[in-house]
Order: C-alpha cells, then structure tokens, then sequence
C-alpha cells in the first residue's frame, strides 16, 4: 500500500497562476483533510471531506477550493496564487472513528513569488 | 476559539535520557480525543499517542506516555531513554467532533545529543 501520496512535491508559482495539487490514498477512508503548514504556526485545516462528492470549509479555507469527484482522491485548487499562499501543503486521511489516526501525505511545498 | 498551546519552542536532552513536553488545550466538549504527532527533518507526519478524553487511564505507547489531566486540560507528553531518531517537531492536537477536524498547536523541536 502507498497511503497517502501528494503531486506535486515541490512548485513555483507567479502570483495570479493557478494550480491543482491532488492527493491520493489506498486505504479506502472516508475522511479526507488538506492542512498547510507555516513556521511557527502548527497546520492549520483548510478544507475537508467526509465523502465521495463532500466538502467542507476548515479554519482557512478562502482563496482554495476542492473537489471530492472519486473516494480516493482529494483536489486542492488555487484560482489565483498571491504570496500569502506560499506553505507546505498537507493531505491526511482518517477511517470512520474520530479515535482513528489521520495518516498524512509527504506534503507539497509551494512558493508563490 | 478553540486553541492548543505548547509553551516549549525547543528542548534539548541527551541520549538516554527523559524530556516531557508541555502541552494545553482549550474546549468546552466533554469528549474530544487527544494526539500527539511527530514531524522528523523528513517532513513526514506520524502519530506517536492518543487518547481519549473520557478514558482515565493515561496511554502509552512503548518509551512514549502521557500525563491527561482533564480537568486542568493538560497532556504532556513523556518521552523516555530518548534516542537519536526522536530529533523532531512534537505536535499536540486535539478533535472535538466526528468529522475528525485537528487543531494544532504550534510545535516543540526535541533535539536529542549523543
């Protein structure tokens, strides 16, 4: 089994550019998180699913949108870059219990110049 | 707001020997469930402990342990005969509802001497 896996590693962006990162798992979850990561600040939950075609806004979900099209694989979108963006970019995903662990991805750094 | 603090940045401990990190939270559920994650240079994010709140008795994994206090809503972790590969970020976390949503706090670097 992969887990949970993240594409891209690592990207640079222009403000205004858009992208997609996507994340994967294997382990057929239903709950599924994407985080971002800033120095000194923990990760924060920007948007969630609890299931193929579901979504959810986390803490800081403005300027990112998602997509739950299939029950393995979790989209993250940026429309419009800006600088504020640029982050380490985390994918989790949990089974059915709130006891269970959240297995993350590698994550993806993003720089927006 | 619900927040998670950890008041220790970095800590530093020899090999061998114990380290606790400080960790505190803020909710008014009554059952929420508790995690301590830990992120090595390798940027990988792996779960080290958990509890439940409405569990009295404190969890341990192996060398790793914690110390719940529900009612001063504390959870330190205790780490003992610290090894090298224990160089890493400790996060705490909490969830406070089904959906599984973390909150964080912000980290502590454990650095572990020869």
């Amino acid at each position: 089994n992969a887990g949970v896996t993240q594409t891209p590693k690592f990207r640079v962006l222009k403000t205004g550019q858009s992208m997609t990162l996507l994340c994967a798992q294997d382990m057929n979850h239903e709950y599924m998180y994407w985080y971002r990561q800033d120095p000194g600040m923990g990760l924060r939950l920007i948007h969630y699913s609890v299931g193929e075609g579901t979504t959810a806004k986390g803490e800081v979900p403005d300027g990112y949108n998602v997509s739950r099209l299939k029950k393995q694989n979790f989209l993250l979108g940026l429309e419009s870059a800006a600088p504020s963006q640029t982050s380490v970019y985390f994918c989790a995903s949990r089974g059915s219990y709130a006891y269970n662990e959240q297995f993350f991805g590698p994550g993806t750094r993003l720089t927006v110049l | 707001a619900q927040t998670v603090t950890q008041s220790q940045p970095e800590m530093s401990v020899q090999e061998a020997e114990t380290v606790t990190l400080s960790c505190t939270y803020d909710t008014s559920e009554n059952n929420y469930y508790l995690f301590w994650y830990k992120q090595p240079p390798s940027r990988q994010m792996i779960l080290v402990i958990r509890q439940e709140a409405y569990k009295q008795q404190n969890a341990t994994e192996n060398r790793f342990s914690v110390n719940f206090q529900k009612a001063a809503k504390s959870f330190s972790l205790k780490i003992s005969d610290s090894q090298l590969g224990d160089t890493a970020m400790y996060f705490c976390a909490y969830s406070t509802d089904s959906w599984g949503k973390l909150q964080f706090g912000a980290g502590t670097q454990v650095v572990v001497t020869p």
